[in-house]
């Protein structure tokens, strides 16, 4: 059982490029979260998905897209790059709302140049 | 856009010293509060997860309150370790979403 994982681990992208992060997770959940995690500033929400077929926004969606065509993965994309994308990228995924906890995974460092 | 508080940001404490924590969240549209600890260069991993008002969790030294009346919650460490040093982070869920405080740095001096 793996959990939740996270490709690439590390990434470094020239301004204008894109890239998508993969978030994948064997557990069955149905509820899956990006955040990305800036200095000082916890854990932002950027977009999540509750099954298979659906993305909403979260907090600070702007510059990112998502796609969750298949219920063990989540994709995170970048359109084109920006210095203000540097950050540490975060997965999670859960199997229900309220009581339940969120499994996260290792992260993806991202720097934009 | 939803503001969760932590307070205080860091905390420095002597090896066998009882410290604790808040959390400040809003107190309408409330699912849950979840408390994490983050080691540096890991992944957050849950603490406790709280639902109802008056909830008290314990894991070994480490115990959550809850007043969802009033929006907070309370993280209790009894006699910190230095295997206690990390980041506490909590989490209001409403609907679906979950909005995460800051976090409260913890280092325990031996």
């Amino acid at each position: 059982n793996a959990g939740v994982t996270q490709t690439p681990k590390f990434r470094v992208l020239k301004t204008g490029q894109s890239m998508t992060l993969l978030c994948a997770q064997d557990m069955n959940h149905e509820y899956m979260y990006w955040y990305r995690q800036d200095p000082g500033m916890g854990l932002r929400l950027i977009h999540y998905s509750v099954g298979e077929g659906t993305t909403a926004k979260g907090e600070v969606p702007d510059g990112y897209n998502v796609s969750r065509l298949k219920k063990q993965n989540f994709l995170l994309g970048l359109e084109s790059a920006a210095p203000s994308q540097t950050s540490v990228y975060f997965c999670a995924s859960t199997s229900g709302t309220g009581g339940i906890e969120q499994y996260f995974g290792p992260g993806t460092r991202l720097t934009v140049t | 856009i939803l503001n969760v508080e932590q307070s205080p940001q860091s905390l420095h404490v002597q090896e066998g010293d009882s410290t604790n924590f808040t959390c400040s969240f809003p107190s309408s549209n409330f699912y849950a509060l979840h408390w994490y600890r983050w080691e540096t260069a890991k992944s957050p991993e849950a603490l406790f997860v709280m639902t109802l008002n008056g909830d008290e969790k314990k894991k070994g030294r480490i115990s959550a309150t809850l007043n969802t009346k009033e929006g907070y919650s309370y993280l209790y460490i009894k006699g910190s370790q230095p295997e206690d040093s990390a980041t506490y982070l909590c989490a209001f869920m409403g609907f679906n979403k979950f909005y995460f405080g800051s976090g409260t740095k913890l280092n325990v001096k031996p």
